[in-house]
């Protein structure tokens, strides 16, 4: 079936960086985007940018320019998300998701109906 | 960008009754294209509504979306106590992809 598999909790320290991955499996991983979406403690959904499992373009939210990079392995089939320079306020569930259907203009996108299980990060000192 | 605006932030019904929630953008979402998620504690989202009324693959009849241009609802029409959870909308019709801030529905 379908899934997005994601590796296990992370604990760092602030300035650190941490790298989450996104294992994708049940359909073909070049023809679907990916987001990464973040949800602190008792918060919302925040969206973080997307991913071309493609040719590896990405476009990042303002928010986190020059602290995230997307990168993607299509040997492996698995997307990685690495944040730098953590702070306490990045303590999250990070989420990997693929869009609903394939969207061919980049940097397009559709619904976000698969999901990861989530990674929880934890920034603490 | 675009910014969504949900309401009411909690909403406290009960089971068997009709629930109406609201999600307001602060511009004109492109192509409609909104969408509906529902999460539940320890659990990722889960897409229920996509292209602001169309139902996501699996997702019960009694949920249903409608709206355009900026104001969107999402109803559910008999609740069930499975339904109690946190809703989130959510535009991508234009980057970047916001979400809305959720509203939690709870039992009365």
């Amino acid at each position: 079936q379908v899934q997005l598999v994601q590796s296990g909790a992370e604990v760092k320290k602030p300035g650190a960086s941490v790298k989450v991955s996104c294992k994708a499996s049940g359909y073909t991983f070049t023809n679907y985007y990916i987001h990464w979406v973040r949800q602190a403690p008792g918060h919302g959904l925040e969206w973080m940018g997307i991913i071309n499992p493609s040719g590896g373009s990405t476009s990042y939210a303002q928010k986190f320019l020059g602290r995230v990079t997307m990168t993607r392995d299509t040997s492996t089939s698995t997307v990685f998300m690495e944040l730098s320079s953590l702070r306490s306020d990045d303590t999250a569930v990070y989420y990997c998701a693929r869009d609903r259907v394939r969207v061919i203009l980049w940097p397009e996108s559709d619904a976000f109906e698969i999901w990861g299980q989530g990674t929880m990060v934890t920034v603490s000192s | 960008d675009i910014v969504l605006t949900q309401s009411p932030g909690t909403l406290s019904l009960s089971p068997g009754e009709r629930a109406t929630l609201s999600c307001r953008a602060s511009q004109s979402v492109p192509s409609d294209y909104l969408a509906w998620y529902q999460q539940k504690p320890g659990q990722a989202p889960r897409l229920l509504i996509f292209g602001a009324s169309s139902r996501a693959t699996g997702i019960p009849d009694r949920f249903s979306g409608s709206g355009s241009g900026t104001d969107f609802t999402l109803t559910i029409s008999r609740l069930e106590p499975e339904d109690f959870a946190v809703y989130y909308c959510q535009q991508y019709g234009s980057s970047p992809y916001p979400f809305g801030q959720g509203t939690k529905l709870e039992i009365k």
